[in-house]
């Protein structure tokens, strides 16, 4: 059984340019969810993703994407970085209705 | 609306003894209480969790005690060891939302050799 995966580890964007980030999830997950979190802080909650269609979503705006694939993995893509989007961002996989979250090691994302 | 508070927002804690972790909620809906445990540059890590119908759950030097009628429930450590240095967050999250987790700022726990 494998954990959650996530790639890259870390990446630095220009502002304004857009980025994609990846989540395998653990094997037998159908639900992802993602986080950013910014230094200091606790993770904040992005999206949540089951079944292909976004099934919940924090206070992010819209330029913050996501797709699930069949095989339940996933993306996060963000649009127009802005210097405060350097975060590390979380992938969490987990079963539908099951409370029971399991985070991958991040992507450390840095804007400059 | 502030949901869960937890405190302290730090410890520092000699190796051997018991590290202790509050949290507070409003949300009577919540019917799941895990702490999570992070290491610097490492994803959350689930640690331990409790259901509301259990007062207690203890899972090696990690312990859960859990009052309902308080809504309040807390974290243990038992014998702490500088491998023990994190942040925890208790996290606790409901049906309605999906079990999102909404994450506070976190107790900095540091145990001292």
């Amino acid at each position: 059984e494998t954990g959650v995966t996530q790639s890259p580890t870390h990446l630095i964007k220009t502002r304004g340019q857009q980025v994609t980030l990846r989540c395998s999830s653990q094997s037998g997950h159908n639900t992802v969810s993602w986080y950013q979190q910014a230094l200091g802080q606790g993770p904040q909650f992005i999206f949540q993703y089951y079944r292909e269609e976004e099934n919940g979503r924090g206070n992010f705006p819209p330029r913050f994407s996501g797709l699930q694939f069949p095989n339940y993995s996933s993306e996060l893509n963000v649009n127009a970085l802005e210097l405060d989007d350097s975060a590390l961002y979380l992938c969490a996989s987990s079963l539908k209705n099951s409370p029971e979250a399991f985070f991958g090691q991040g992507t450390r994302l840095t804007v400059v | 609306q502030q949901q869960v508070k937890q405190s302290p927002q730090s410890l520092i804690v000699q190796k051997g003894g018991i590290s202790i972790i509050n949290c507070a909620y409003e949300n009577t809906a919540f019917d799941y209480f895990p702490w999570y445990q992070q290491f610097p540059g490492k994803g959350p890590a689930l640690l331990i969790a409790i259901r509301p119908d259990v007062s207690e759950k203890k899972e090696g030097r990690f312990t859960i005690s859990f009052n309902k009628s308080a809504k309040q429930f807390s974290l243990h450590i038992m014998d702490s060891q500088p491998g023990d240095s994190a942040t925890y967050f208790c996290v606790p999250s409901s049906p309605n939302s999906g079990y999102a987790l909404n994450f506070g700022k976190g107790t900095s726990l540091l145990v001292t050799p």
